[in-house]
This record gives C-alpha cells, structure tokens and sequence, in this order.
C-alpha cells in the first residue's frame, strides 16, 4: 500500500491524559499536513511540515499540542493533557498534491 | 481569515438524476480541488483544478474553475447509490511564500434514493 497510512484509527483517552498519533506519508513526498475535522465540518488546517521542517501552525495549535517529523519521513502530533474540546477526527495529508490518510478518530471521555 | 461556502448543505435526489453543488470564496483561490469523503475515513480526492476556467472531467465527475477564481462547482451525472457521501471543495493559494495549505467549505451531504 502506497497511500498515506495513520494510526490508531481510533483512540478513546480520558481527559487529562497525553496521546500520539502517527502518520506515514506516501514515500518521498516532502510536504506533509496535519488537519482536524469536527462533526458536520470541513478539515481545519493544523500545521505544515516539509522535510522535516515545521514551517507553519494554525492558531487552532495551542500549547498543548506538538508536532514533530524527526527524520522528514512520518510525523507524529501528541496532544497533551487532553480536554473534551479535543474530541475529533485528526487527518494527515501529503504532497505535493494532498493525499488524505484515513485519520486518527480521537475521543476523550 | 478566508471562508469557503459551499452550497447546498445536503442533497436527497432519486438514482440516475445529475447533482450539482458549488462553492465560493470571499478570496481568490489558485487551485481548486473537490474531495469525497465516506463516514470515518479521511477525505478522498476526486478533482484537482489549476486554471481559471478550466474545465475537467473524472467519470461521471465535471468540475470547473469559476473565471473569478473565487468560485468552483462539481457536477455528478446519472448518480448511482455509491455515490453517497460528503463532498468537499477545497481552495489552496500557491506561491512561494504559501505552504499549500487547504480551505475547505462545510461539505454537501449527498443521499442517493435507488
């Protein structure tokens, strides 16, 4: 499989506590994207990675969040001290056009 | 910050009809692209527009490049039950000093009636 791989897919956390995500981009694509989708709503942008340069963050990227892409091939996002607020589906994307993984579907209890 | 609006909402239309949905920018837009995205998986891309006026096909699938560059629509012939689904448009600004990040309107929400 060549596309753009994620997991968990799913992960129910109770609040408080610190989870990872992981994405794999499609090999040698060099620009990778981290979005969030909420119920009902398009996928809001996050933060941009190429290679393994962070060159931007949303706004939406409270202190609380960090990414990192060590080695400018996967990504992981850690959310730490998670609250309810933080409850949706997190997508990674990569390009140069923007291929979709299936997302990481994020529930805090 | 810019906005996308997508229109409409939600669809209910009888198998075999053509559905048509557009979006709109308050900003223009150097690409367009249209995804499809089925309930708990990541969005799927469809088309990808690079051309003010450009007009392409995928399938059953049409969309077009508004002039303006503030505007796209998606057209789908003779819908079939697996065309069920939301659909997304996306604009993207190109350049240097952007870094392709997507705008994504709200989504239209397609049921399809056999």
């Amino acid at each position: 499989d060549t596309g753009v791989s994620q997991n968990p897919r799913h992960k129910i956390t109770k609040r408080g506590q610190n989870v990872t995500f992981r994405c794999d981009p499609i090999s040698e694509h060099n620009r990778l994207y981290w979005y969030r989708q909420t119920l009902g709503q398009g996928p809001e942008f996050l933060t941009y990675f190429q290679n393994e340069a962070q060159l931007e963050k949303s706004r939406l990227l409270s202190d609380r969040f960090s990414a990192e892409r060590p080695k400018g091939s996967f990504s992981t996002l850690e959310i730490q001290r998670t609250e309810q607020g933080d409850s949706a589906m997190y997508l990674c994307a990569s390009s140069p056009e923007q291929y979709f993984g299936p997302g990481t579907r994020l529930t805090v209890t | 910050g810019q906005q996308l609006n997508q229109s409409p909402q939600s669809m209910f239309i009888q198998e075999g009809e053509d559905v048509s949905m557009n979006c709109t920018s308050s900003s223009i837009f150097n690409t367009w692209l249209w995804y499809k995205q089925d309930p708990g998986e990541g969005p799927v891309l469809l088309i990808a527009l690079y051309k003010a006026g450009e007009l392409t096909s995928n399938g059953r699938l049409t969309a077009q490049f508004g002039i303006t560059r503030k505007d796209s629509f998606l057209n789908i012939s003779a819908s079939i039950p697996s065309d069920v689904g939301i659909y997304f448009c996306a604009g993207r600004s190109d350049g240097s000093s952007n870094t392709g990040k997507l705008i994504f309107g709200q989504g239209t929400t397609l049921q399809v009636k056999p």
